[in-house]
This record gives C-alpha cells, structure tokens and sequence, in this order.
C-alpha cells in the first residue's frame, strides 16, 4: 500500500481537463511544499512534469499544472492529448528519516 | 545533458544478492543526491534509497537492513546491492538524480528489470 493515495484511472476525452488528486498525511504534503509529478509511459524513463507543487521544468508543457490544499496535491492536464495517455506518480518530502513517498500511480486515459 | 546507465544482474535465485550500479555521465555529480526507485509489476513507483556524494544514505524503512547504496565518487558511480531477494523485490529498478534541496528526481535511467525465480 503506497503512502501516498492517488485514484487508480482518471479518463478524459481530447481537450478536456483532467484533474488528479494525491492525498498524503501532515508528516507529508500537508507539512512540506515539496511534491513533485511524474509521467510514466511503458517502458520508458518516467519524466519529471512538477516540483515544488507547481513548478514546471524547462521543457514541460503549460497544459500541465499543479496545486496543494492542505493534504492533498493535484495535477491537472488541460486541452488532453492522445499522447498524455500514461501513468502519472505524485511523490512528496516525508521528513529526513523516512525522505520521499510516492503515490500509487494513475492511469489516464484519453477516450 | 546529464545521462545515467546502470547495469547489473537482471536474473536472480531466491536468497541471492540484488547488484545494480548506476553511471552517471556528462554532468555534475556532486551537488544532487543519487537514489534507486523501483516498479514491481501492476504496482507504483517506490523509493528504494538515495547517497550524496560523502556517503550519506537513507533507506526505505520497509527495506532497511536488506539494502545498501554507496558511491564511487572517482568514478561518479553510485551502486544498490539488496540481499535475501524473493519474489517481491522482482522489478524495473530505476536510478535517478535528485535535486539536493527539493528532492525531486529530475534525471532518470530507462530502467532494468530484475527477475526472481529458482
């Protein structure tokens, strides 16, 4: 059971918005500004999409963005591509003994 | 632009020893944290562990005192060795880079998948 709880399957038709949460503890999200995103496609090296909440690399797409209440991140995807189809990871600081959680992971579908 | 490549042996018997090293190319090695994340089938990322480059590590408490990461600084190398392996720790191990003050992994390998069978 991973520390972080993400939905197992968000779905979205091309260019909507998509919207997915990532709920954590007060030992986690809810105490550090220090969650990242990640998107994973099969086979492939997963790819930092956000850091520090919402903050985009170099690189990274203005359809993807994200935010924090409380205990729970997001990232949102807007105007959905056919290339956005993947598994996104949310992951968060934990502290200096336990260091960084990850989420469950989401599989989005674009329908 | 940073490279890591890792290497190892990708086919283990229960109670063997788990041995990855990850090579880090083209970049600086000494102001990030170095870590190991793995996937095992149908499940989600998780962290294995990281080492910066004087040697200080933190393990994932569900695999302390299985694993062990230390580095090469000469080499700019940093290496996973897990004992006792059993079925559960069949995976893709990933290492990347991490980002020293907000612990983000910003560079990544393509991964190797380790199999456990007798």
């Amino acid at each position: 059971q991973s520390a972080l709880t993400q939905p197992a399957s968000v779905s979205g038709s091309p260019g909507q918005s998509i919207t997915i949460s990532c709920t954590g503890t007060n030992s986690d999200i809810g105490t550090y500004n220090v969650v990242s995103w990640y998107q994973h496609h099969p086979g492939e090296a997963p790819k930092l999409l956000i850091y520090e909440v919402n903050e985009r690399p170099s690189g990274v797409s203005k359809r993807f963005s994200g935010s924090k209440s409380g205990n729970t991140a997001s990232l949102t995807i807007s105007g959905l591509q056919a290339e956005d189809e993947a598994e996104y990871y949310c992951c968060s600081y934990a502290g200096r003994d336990t260091f960084v959680v990850f989420g469950g992971g989401t599989k989005v579908t674009v329908l | 632009q940073v490279r890591l490549q890792q290497w190892g042996t990708g086919l283990l018997k229960p109670s063997e020893t788990l041995s990855l090293t990850c090579a880090v190319y083209g970049g600086s090695f000494s102001d990030f944290f170095w870590s190991w994340i793995r996937q095992s089938p149908g499940k989600g990322l998780e962290y294995i562990g990281r080492i910066n480059r004087f040697g200080s590590t933190n393990y994932n408490p569900s695999l302390k005192g299985r694993v062990t990461i230390s580095v090469d600084r000469s080499k700019e190398q940093f290496s996973l060795k897990l004992t006792s392996v059993s079925a559960a720790d069949r995976a893709v191990y990933y290492c990347a880079r991490v980002h020293y003050a907000y612990y983000y992994m910003d560079v990544w390998d393509k991964g190797t998948t380790v199999a456990v069978s007798s």
